[in-house]
């Protein structure tokens, strides 16, 4: 079975501000591991993934994930929060098992970026 | 990153009617796409694996005899909501991959209300 939790169901950040939007996982075996962006009423748009290597991940727009193989954490970051940052993220997570292309999705974080 | 389209963005139809929605892959082949449900400020709810040229797999608890789905090529899958009810409306969400160890893309989604 495979699980993602994100504690933090709204994170409220100032313009200009370093943001963090958490996430842990469990899975068995190794983890592949996506955070999704969703703005209202669209689908979900890729931001990055971490498979393996660094564990650092640079992603679109800015964002940066780190993977923490102890904590079973990739918790998504960015230096310098920008008001078009405001929408609702998704961190998402599968096993590394062949064939399995099933996605199991965070409850997601609703990132608010003030003014 | 690949392109996945669906089809309408957003649809009305009457109680006891019935509604496909459709989604493509657009620059790849897929042979494997999921279909999401999402009610508001919630998480993606999984609710089939559609397959190219075999049954749909449908998660625990989807009433396969009311949400039909055909993969009838690489390119599009449609889900077809049999015989609609109020409770039926809410946000229905495409996506494929381009294999098991690659980001799923995902469609704009669709808004389904049921009057």
């Amino acid at each position: 079975a495979q699980s993602v939790a994100q504690p933090e169901d709204q994170v409220n950040v100032a313009e200009g501000n370093p943001l963090t939007v958490k996430c842990t996982y469990s899975v068995s075996g190794n983890p592949y591991l996506f955070w999704y962006v969703q703005y209202p009423n669209r689908g979900l748009q890729f931001l990055l993934k971490y498979i393996t290597g660094d564990n650092l991940v640079k992603g679109s727009y800015g964002f940066e994930a780190e993977f923490n193989k102890s904590q079973t954490s990739f918790h998504l970051k960015k230096p310098s929060a920008l008001v078009s940052d405001s929408a609702l993220y998704f961190c998402a997570v599968k096993s590394l098992d062949f064939g399995n292309e099933k996605l199991t999705f965070g409850t997601g974080t609703r990132l608010t970026i003030i003014p | 990153g690949a392109v996945v389209s669906q089809h309408p963005s957003w649809v009305i139809c009457k109680s006891g009617t019935s509604v496909k929605i459709e989604c493509r892959s657009l620059d790849f082949q897929a042979t494997t796409m999921f279909w999401y449900r999402q009610f508001p400020k919630q998480s993606l709810m999984l609710m089939a694996t559609s397959n190219e040229g075999s049954k749909a797999t449908y998660e625990q608890g989807v009433e396969k005899d009311k949400f039909l789905i055909n993969h009838a090529s690489l390119t599009l899958s449609t889900l077809t909501v049999t015989s609609a009810h109020p409770e039926d409306s809410s946000f229905y969400i495409c996506s494929a991959g381009q294999g098991w160890n690659t980001e799923a893309f995902f469609g704009q989604g669709t808004r389904l209300t049921v009057v």
